[in-house]
Protein backbone atom coordinates (compact mmCIF):
# COMPACT_ATOMS: atom_id res chain seq x y z
CA UNK A 1 0.00 0.00 0.00
CA UNK A 2 1.91 3.28 -1.35
CA UNK A 3 2.15 6.25 0.93
CA UNK A 4 1.04 9.65 -0.28
CA UNK A 5 2.65 10.92 -2.89
CA UNK A 6 3.54 14.00 -3.78
CA UNK A 7 5.10 15.10 -7.07
CA UNK A 8 7.05 16.80 -8.27
CA UNK A 9 9.63 16.63 -5.35
CA UNK A 10 11.10 19.84 -6.11
CA UNK A 11 9.27 22.80 -8.87
CA UNK A 12 11.72 26.30 -9.85
CA UNK A 13 9.44 28.55 -10.98
CA UNK A 14 10.17 31.96 -12.32
CA UNK A 15 8.28 34.87 -10.85
CA UNK A 16 4.88 35.78 -12.81
CA UNK A 17 4.46 31.51 -13.77
CA UNK A 18 1.99 29.08 -11.83
CA UNK A 19 3.08 26.33 -9.96
CA UNK A 20 0.93 23.22 -9.67
CA UNK A 21 1.48 20.47 -6.79
CA UNK A 22 0.44 17.29 -7.10
CA UNK A 23 -0.87 14.70 -4.27
CA UNK A 24 -2.58 11.63 -4.65
CA UNK A 25 -3.96 10.38 -1.13
CA UNK A 26 -3.03 6.86 -0.03
CA UNK A 27 -5.49 4.21 -1.37
CA UNK A 28 -9.07 4.45 0.18
CA UNK A 29 -8.08 7.67 1.72
CA UNK A 30 -10.57 10.18 0.66
CA UNK A 31 -9.72 13.13 2.94
CA UNK A 32 -6.81 15.32 1.90
CA UNK A 33 -5.21 18.27 3.79
CA UNK A 34 -2.46 20.44 2.37
CA UNK A 35 0.34 22.21 4.96
CA UNK A 36 2.80 25.20 4.18
CA UNK A 37 6.27 25.56 5.57
CA UNK A 38 8.11 28.66 5.34
CA UNK A 39 11.52 28.60 5.62
CA UNK A 40 12.54 27.73 9.30
CA UNK A 41 8.76 27.84 10.07
CA UNK A 42 6.79 25.00 11.51
CA UNK A 43 4.15 23.77 9.26
CA UNK A 44 0.84 25.95 8.73
CA UNK A 45 -2.76 24.26 7.55
CA UNK A 46 -4.03 25.70 4.42
CA UNK A 47 -7.04 23.83 3.27
CA UNK A 48 -8.85 20.25 3.85
CA UNK A 49 -10.65 18.54 0.97
CA UNK A 50 -12.92 16.17 0.31
CA UNK A 51 -13.53 14.33 -3.13
CA UNK A 52 -14.66 17.10 -5.05
CA UNK A 53 -15.43 19.19 -1.85
CA UNK A 54 -13.61 22.35 -0.34
CA UNK A 55 -14.44 21.59 3.50
CA UNK A 56 -11.87 24.42 5.17
CA UNK A 57 -9.46 26.96 3.42
CA UNK A 58 -9.16 29.24 6.37
CA UNK A 59 -5.46 28.71 5.53
CA UNK A 60 -5.54 29.49 1.98
CA UNK A 61 -4.16 33.32 0.90
CA UNK A 62 -6.97 35.26 -0.19
CA UNK A 63 -5.13 35.31 -3.58
CA UNK A 64 -3.24 33.57 -6.03
CA UNK A 65 -3.94 30.03 -4.50
CA UNK A 66 -6.52 27.21 -5.28
CA UNK A 67 -7.18 23.93 -4.28
CA UNK A 68 -9.05 20.73 -5.92
CA UNK A 69 -9.69 17.24 -5.07
CA UNK A 70 -11.52 15.75 -8.15
CA UNK A 71 -13.42 12.58 -8.63
CA UNK A 72 -10.91 10.89 -9.75
CA UNK A 73 -7.18 12.04 -9.88
CA UNK A 74 -5.11 13.29 -7.29
CA UNK A 75 -5.48 16.99 -5.44
CA UNK A 76 -4.35 19.67 -6.68
CA UNK A 77 -2.78 22.99 -5.37
CA UNK A 78 -2.41 25.17 -7.39
CA UNK A 79 -0.51 28.80 -7.39
CA UNK A 80 -0.74 31.53 -10.02
CA UNK A 81 1.75 34.36 -10.46
CA UNK A 82 4.06 33.25 -8.18
CA UNK A 83 6.10 35.51 -5.86
CA UNK A 84 9.50 34.92 -4.30
CA UNK A 85 7.66 34.62 -0.70
CA UNK A 86 5.60 31.20 -2.04
CA UNK A 87 9.15 29.62 -1.93
CA UNK A 88 8.37 27.01 0.75
CA UNK A 89 7.79 23.16 1.25
CA UNK A 90 4.05 21.86 0.67
CA UNK A 91 3.09 19.10 2.30
CA UNK A 92 -0.14 16.75 1.62
CA UNK A 93 -1.48 14.73 4.03
CA UNK A 94 -4.54 12.30 3.79
CA UNK A 95 -6.78 9.90 6.02
CA UNK A 96 -9.51 7.68 5.25
CA UNK A 97 -12.35 9.36 7.41
CA UNK A 98 -13.07 13.09 8.77
CA UNK A 99 -12.56 11.50 12.28
CA UNK A 100 -9.35 10.12 11.87
CA UNK A 101 -6.67 11.42 14.47
CA UNK A 102 -3.94 10.22 12.29
CA UNK A 103 -3.08 11.85 9.05
CA UNK A 104 -0.41 9.79 6.69
CA UNK A 105 1.79 12.67 5.24
CA UNK A 106 3.43 12.79 1.54
CA UNK A 107 7.33 13.59 1.14
CA UNK A 108 6.22 17.50 0.11
CA UNK A 109 7.25 19.25 -2.74
CA UNK A 110 9.82 22.26 -2.24
CA UNK A 111 9.00 25.07 -4.73
CA UNK A 112 11.63 27.89 -4.80
CA UNK A 113 10.38 30.85 -7.09
CA UNK A 114 13.57 32.54 -8.89
CA UNK B 1 -6.70 30.39 21.61
CA UNK B 2 -5.10 27.01 20.61
CA UNK B 3 -0.93 27.05 20.28
CA UNK B 4 2.23 25.24 20.28
CA UNK B 5 5.40 26.71 21.74
CA UNK B 6 8.82 24.64 21.12
CA UNK B 7 10.58 27.60 23.09
CA UNK B 8 13.97 25.68 22.14
CA UNK B 9 14.99 27.19 18.47
CA UNK B 10 18.13 24.97 18.46
CA UNK B 11 19.57 22.44 20.34
CA UNK B 12 23.39 21.24 19.81
CA UNK B 13 25.01 18.08 21.93
CA UNK B 14 27.40 15.91 21.63
CA UNK B 15 26.68 12.21 20.97
CA UNK B 16 25.98 10.04 23.76
CA UNK B 17 24.27 12.98 25.79
CA UNK B 18 20.59 13.14 26.47
CA UNK B 19 18.70 15.77 25.20
CA UNK B 20 14.76 16.89 25.98
CA UNK B 21 13.15 18.68 24.14
CA UNK B 22 10.23 21.12 25.12
CA UNK B 23 6.89 21.40 23.96
CA UNK B 24 3.81 23.70 25.58
CA UNK B 25 0.51 23.66 24.19
CA UNK B 26 -2.84 25.88 24.70
CA UNK B 27 -5.83 24.50 23.97
CA UNK B 28 -9.69 24.87 25.50
CA UNK B 29 -10.57 21.43 24.61
CA UNK B 30 -10.31 18.59 26.94
CA UNK B 31 -9.89 16.46 24.26
CA UNK B 32 -7.09 16.59 22.42
CA UNK B 33 -3.82 14.78 20.80
CA UNK B 34 -0.85 16.04 21.03
CA UNK B 35 1.95 13.97 18.21
CA UNK B 36 6.03 14.72 17.32
CA UNK B 37 7.44 14.27 14.15
CA UNK B 38 11.07 14.60 12.87
CA UNK B 39 11.97 16.37 9.92
CA UNK B 40 15.67 14.58 8.73
CA UNK B 41 17.63 16.73 6.80
CA UNK B 42 16.15 14.77 3.61
CA UNK B 43 12.40 16.81 4.69
CA UNK B 44 10.30 14.68 5.10
CA UNK B 45 7.89 14.26 7.90
CA UNK B 46 8.13 11.00 9.84
CA UNK B 47 5.70 10.56 12.70
CA UNK B 48 7.00 9.62 16.11
CA UNK B 49 4.63 9.46 18.39
CA UNK B 50 0.06 10.30 19.24
CA UNK B 51 -0.96 10.87 22.32
CA UNK B 52 -4.43 11.54 23.45
CA UNK B 53 -5.33 13.53 26.43
CA UNK B 54 -6.29 11.35 28.45
CA UNK B 55 -3.86 9.16 28.86
CA UNK B 56 -1.21 11.00 30.75
CA UNK B 57 1.05 7.78 31.64
CA UNK B 58 4.63 8.43 29.86
CA UNK B 59 5.68 6.50 26.65
CA UNK B 60 8.99 5.34 26.11
CA UNK B 61 10.13 3.65 22.89
CA UNK B 62 13.72 2.58 22.45
CA UNK B 63 15.97 5.45 23.43
CA UNK B 64 12.93 7.96 22.81
CA UNK B 65 10.69 8.71 25.79
CA UNK B 66 7.79 11.09 26.11
CA UNK B 67 6.44 13.28 29.46
CA UNK B 68 2.86 14.44 29.30
CA UNK B 69 2.40 16.69 32.04
CA UNK B 70 -1.47 17.87 31.94
CA UNK B 71 -0.88 20.20 34.64
CA UNK B 72 1.49 22.20 33.30
CA UNK B 73 0.50 21.69 30.12
CA UNK B 74 3.59 20.22 28.49
CA UNK B 75 4.15 17.45 26.04
CA UNK B 76 8.30 16.84 26.41
CA UNK B 77 10.14 14.55 24.05
CA UNK B 78 13.61 13.09 25.83
CA UNK B 79 15.92 11.01 23.55
CA UNK B 80 18.98 9.23 25.52
CA UNK B 81 22.32 8.27 24.17
CA UNK B 82 21.80 10.73 21.41
CA UNK B 83 23.62 9.94 17.92
CA UNK B 84 24.39 11.79 15.17
CA UNK B 85 21.45 10.30 13.05
CA UNK B 86 19.01 11.96 15.65
CA UNK B 87 20.19 15.44 14.09
CA UNK B 88 16.77 17.13 12.75
CA UNK B 89 14.09 19.68 13.69
CA UNK B 90 11.56 18.06 15.46
CA UNK B 91 8.26 19.42 15.63
CA UNK B 92 5.35 19.22 18.36
CA UNK B 93 1.93 19.21 17.13
CA UNK B 94 -1.89 19.64 18.71
CA UNK B 95 -4.85 18.57 16.95
CA UNK B 96 -8.04 19.01 18.93
CA UNK B 97 -10.59 16.05 18.64
CA UNK B 98 -14.07 16.50 16.86
CA UNK B 99 -12.76 17.76 14.09
CA UNK B 100 -10.87 16.79 11.32
CA UNK B 101 -7.76 16.58 10.87
CA UNK B 102 -5.98 19.97 11.56
CA UNK B 103 -2.86 19.97 12.96
CA UNK B 104 -1.25 22.83 15.17
CA UNK B 105 2.61 23.03 14.79
CA UNK B 106 4.71 24.49 17.01
CA UNK B 107 7.99 26.16 15.22
CA UNK B 108 10.07 23.24 15.84
CA UNK B 109 13.72 22.66 17.33
CA UNK B 110 16.71 22.25 15.73
CA UNK B 111 18.49 19.20 16.94
CA UNK B 112 22.67 18.97 15.88
CA UNK B 113 24.00 15.59 17.54
CA UNK B 114 28.20 16.45 17.00
CA UNK B 115 30.59 12.97 17.28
Amino acid sequence: NAGVMQNPRHLVRRRGQEARLRCSPMKGHSHVYWYRQLPEEGLKFMVYLQKENIIDESGMPKERFSAEFPKEGPSILRIQQVVRGDSAAYFCASSPTYRDTEAFFGQGTRLTVV
Amino acid sequence: AQKVTQAQTEISVVEKEDVTLDCVYETRDTTYYLFWYKQPPSGELVFLIRRNSFDEQNEISGRYSWNFQKSTSSFNFTITASQVVDSAVYFCALLNSGGYNKLIFGAGTRLAVHP
